[in-house]
């Protein structure tokens, strides 16, 4: 099976800042890799898909690299509804899909 | 406008079981595949199974042998069997819609989801 590992698990940042939250998988997974918003009691949400396509109607402030084992989410300028978890989500071996163990981002 | 709708949830003794139901409108049901994913208090999602247009079934580790996927193209219907119920299984549970079949270049992901619905296991 393949196994996703996000990092960091928990980060504060300010309004303005960039932020990148990085996603490792234990095997070569080429592109097939997806993003996810989750904000407090609600379902998530798809941001980015195929590691860096930008889902219809997500802000261009949110950005997606990668391929192979290592990938990124970067949030140029980090706005205040950006509170939230944030999920990769491998589909390399679909429709069988692994979600990494998120990582809750906070606004100072 | 794309919708899935859960419902089925609620109380359940451990070693019970419990059906859970997703209503889908706004996209043609059958041409898509579909999936469920949970999510326990404070935790993360885990992807729970998936089932193709043509009714094939996949289950991760952790459920196969106890929950069954199935769908009912006719009533735009998802639906999830749950057996032999742990407290291990209580969580949020979330209907969601993957690619359309055929996916194109990278289309594998879940775009639409619903607002979940609560399962608790517990005597």
């Amino acid at each position: 099976d393949i196994q996703m590992t996000q990092s960091p698990s928990s980060l504060s940042a300010s309004v303005g800042d960039r932020v990148t939250i990085t996603c490792r998988a234990s095997q070569s997974i080429s592109r097939y890799l997806n993003w996810y918003q989750q904000k407090p009691g609600k379902a998530p949400k798809l941001l980015i898909y195929a590691a860096s396509s930008l889902q219809s109607g997500v802000p261009s402030r949110f950005s997606g690299s990668g391929s192979g084992t290592d990938f990124t989410l970067t949030i140029s300028s980090l706005q205040p509804e950006d509170l939230a978890t944030y999920y990769c989500q491998q589909s390399y071996s679909t429709p069988v899909y692994t979600f990494g163990q998120g990582t809750k981002l906070e606004i100072k | 406008e794309v919708q899935l709708v859960e419902s089925g949830g609620g109380l359940v003794q451990p070693g019970g079981s419990l059906r859970l139901s997703c209503a889908a409108s706004g996209f043609t049901f059958s041409s898509y595949e579909m999936h469920w994913v949970r999510q326990a208090t404070g935790k993360g999602l885990e992807w729970v199974s998936a089932i193709g247009t043509t009714g094939d079934t996949y289950y991760p580790g952790s459920v196969k042998g106890r929950f069954t996927i199935s769908r009912e193209n006719a009533k735009n219907s998802l639906y999830l069997q749950m057996n032999s119920l742990r407290a291990g299984d209580t969580a949020v549970y979330y209907c969601a819609r993957g690619p359309r079949v055929p996916a194109g270049m990278g289309e594998y992901y879940l775009d639409y989801w619903g607002q979940g619905i609560l399962v608790t296991v517990s005597s």
